[in-house]
């Protein structure tokens, strides 16, 4: 079993709509979360962390984790054409910090 | 504050040649990890350096080698390229130590292998 799942859509939203992303994971020895976004033939960008469980908002982004279910989430308010990316989620392991764990990523379309 | 960085961008190599990638992390960060990511796996770990000593290593062939310098900057080589190696390949920096930040990435180098 994969450290993280990830469904990879491609999901397409109207824009204005609210986004959520999932993503599980199957070990419980985990430490932070994080989820990052890609444009085409960039980088992954950091948009949060989130560190064992609860929620964090930044903007229009909320990252949550739900230890019980092993569930981690991103939503995305208000979505706008420009949120067009591939969004990961990863993970970090206290015993092997420096080594993140990703899901394959899922692209999300916007549309104006 | 200047962000990770990463060079070449592009690279064309020819199968059975080597090739290195560097990586310049963000300024005061120790810790280096660098990823492959293609279409069919995603992004995987190839393996991370923090203050010179290998940390953590993924599961890649011995082809796949790196240092990290005093200076945090940091090279990985590619031995006797094969067609499979095409990918992005990606560096990100962290503090490595003390409060948790977060990983910063590089815009990547996109290796192809002809």
């Amino acid at each position: 079993q994969k450290e993280v799942e990830q469904d990879p859509g491609p999901l397409s939203v109207p824009e204005g709509a609210i986004v959520s992303l999932n993503c599980t994971y199957s070990n419980s020895a985990f430490q932070y979360f994080m989820w990052y976004r890609q444009y085409s033939r960039k980088g992954p960008e950091l948009l949060m962390y989130t560190y064992s469980s609860g929620n964090k908002e930044d903007g229009r982004f909320t990252a949550q984790v739900d230890k019980s279910s092993k569930y981690i989430s991103l939503f995305i308010r208000d979505s706008q054409p420009s949120d067009s990316a591939t969004y990961l989620c990863a993970r970090v392991r206290g015993s092997t910090l420096g080594r993140l764990y990703f899901g394959r990523g899922t692209q999300l379309t916007v549309w104006p | 504050k200047a962000g990770v960085t990463q060079t070449p961008r592009y690279l064309i190599k020819t199968r059975g040649q080597q090739v290195t990638l560097s990586c310049s992390p963000i300024s005061g960060h120790r810790s280096v990890s660098w990823y492959q990511q293609t279409p069919g796996q995603g992004l995987q770990f190839l393996f991370e350096y923090f203050s010179e000593t290998q940390r953590n290593k993924g599961n890649f062939p011995g082809r796949f080698s790196g240092r990290q310098f005093s200076n945090s900057r940091s090279e990985m080589n590619v031995s006797t390229l094969e067609l499979g190696d095409s990918a992005l390949y990606l560096c990100a920096s962290s503090p490595g130590t003390g409060q948790f930040y977060g990983y910063t990435f590089g815009s990547g180098t996109r290796l192809t292998v002809v």
